[in-house]
C-alpha cells in the first residue's frame, strides 16, 4: 500500500500570497496518477487536479499541480478568500487508492 | 448534468445491518468506476473500495476488506455500500465518487451507530 504524507499539516497565509502544498509517496506513483482535492466544512471534496498536473473542469488557473515519482506539489499562485480549506492528495496508480492526511490552509 | 445522489442519513444500533446507496445520472453508469470514501468526524478521507458497474469488478482497501460489501445494480444505475453488523466505530460520513479519481461526488450519507 502506498502511504501519502502531506506537509505541512497546517499552512497559515494571507490572501494574495502564494501557497505550496507537498505530497510525498512511500513509493513511486505510476504514470503520475495523483489527484488533489479541496474540501470545505460541511461539503463533499471537490476535484482540483488529476494526472498530477491537469486541472479539472472549472478550476481556476491559479491552481497548478506538479511533480512525479514520489514528490508532488499543489501550488495556489495568489490566494483568494474562498481558497482557505483542507486539501488532500490521492494516488490512483496502485490499489488501494490511498489519500494523504490533508493540509489545512488557514487565514493568517 | 452529472449527479451522484446518495441515500439519507441513518441512525442504527450496534450489531444492526445497513445498506446505503448512490445513484448516478447524467452519464453512462457502466463505464466509470464508483468509489466509496469514509470520513470520520473531524478526520481525513479514507479510501474504502471501488466497483466497476459493467462487470462488478471490485477492489477493497485492506482496512475495509471483510468489514463492508460494495455492490452495484447497473439496471438502476446505483451503487451500494453494505454492513452486516455495524459498530460504533462505523459512525462517519460516507461519500461515493465517480471514476478512479473523484471527478464527481455524492452529497454524503451520515451514518450514526449508537446504542
Amino acid at each position: 500500500e502506498i502511504v501519502l504524507t502531506q506537509s505541512p499539516g497546517t499552512l497559515s497565509l494571507s490572501p494574495g500570497e502564494r501557497a505550496t502544498l507537498s505530497c510525498r509517496a512511500s513509493q513511486s506513483v505510476s504514470s503520475r496518477n495523483l489527484a488533489w482535492y479541496q474540501q470545505k466544512p460541511g461539503q463533499a471534496p471537490r476535484l482540483l487536479i488529476y494526472a498530477a498536473s491537469s486541472r479539472a473542469t472549472g478550476i481556476p488557473d491559479r491552481f497548478s499541480g506538479g511533480g512525479s515519482g514520489t514528490d508532488f506539489t499543489l501550488t495556489i499562485s495568489r490566494l483568494e478568500p474562498e481558497d482557505f480549506a483542507v486539501y488532500y492528495c490521492q494516488q490512483y496508480g496502485s490499489s488501494p487508492y490511498t489519500f494523504g492526511q490533508g493540509t489545512k490552509l488557514e487565514i493568517k | 448534468e452529472i449527479q451522484l445522489v446518495q441515500s439519507g442519513a441513518e441512525v442504527k444500533k450496534p450489531g444492526e445491518s445497513l445498506r446505503i446507496s448512490c445513484k448516478g445520472s447524467g452519464y453512462s453508469f457502466t463505464t466509470f468506476w464508483i468509489g466509496w470514501v469514509r470520513q470520520m468526524p473531524g478526520k481525513g478521507l479514507e479510501w474504502m473500495g471501488i466497483i466497476f458497474p459493467a462487470d462488478s469488478d471490485t477492489r477493497y482497501s485492506p482496512s475495509f476488506q471483510g468489514q463492508v460489501t460494495i455492490s452495484a445494480d447497473k439496471s438502476i444505475s446505483t451503487a451500494y455500500l453494505q454492513w452486516s453488523s455495524l459498530k460504533a466505530s462505523d459512525t462517519a460520513m460516507y461519500y461515493c465518487a465517480r471514476h478512479v479519481y473523484g471527478t464527481d461526488w455524492g452529497q454524503g450519507t451520515l451514518v450514526t451507530v449508537s446504542s
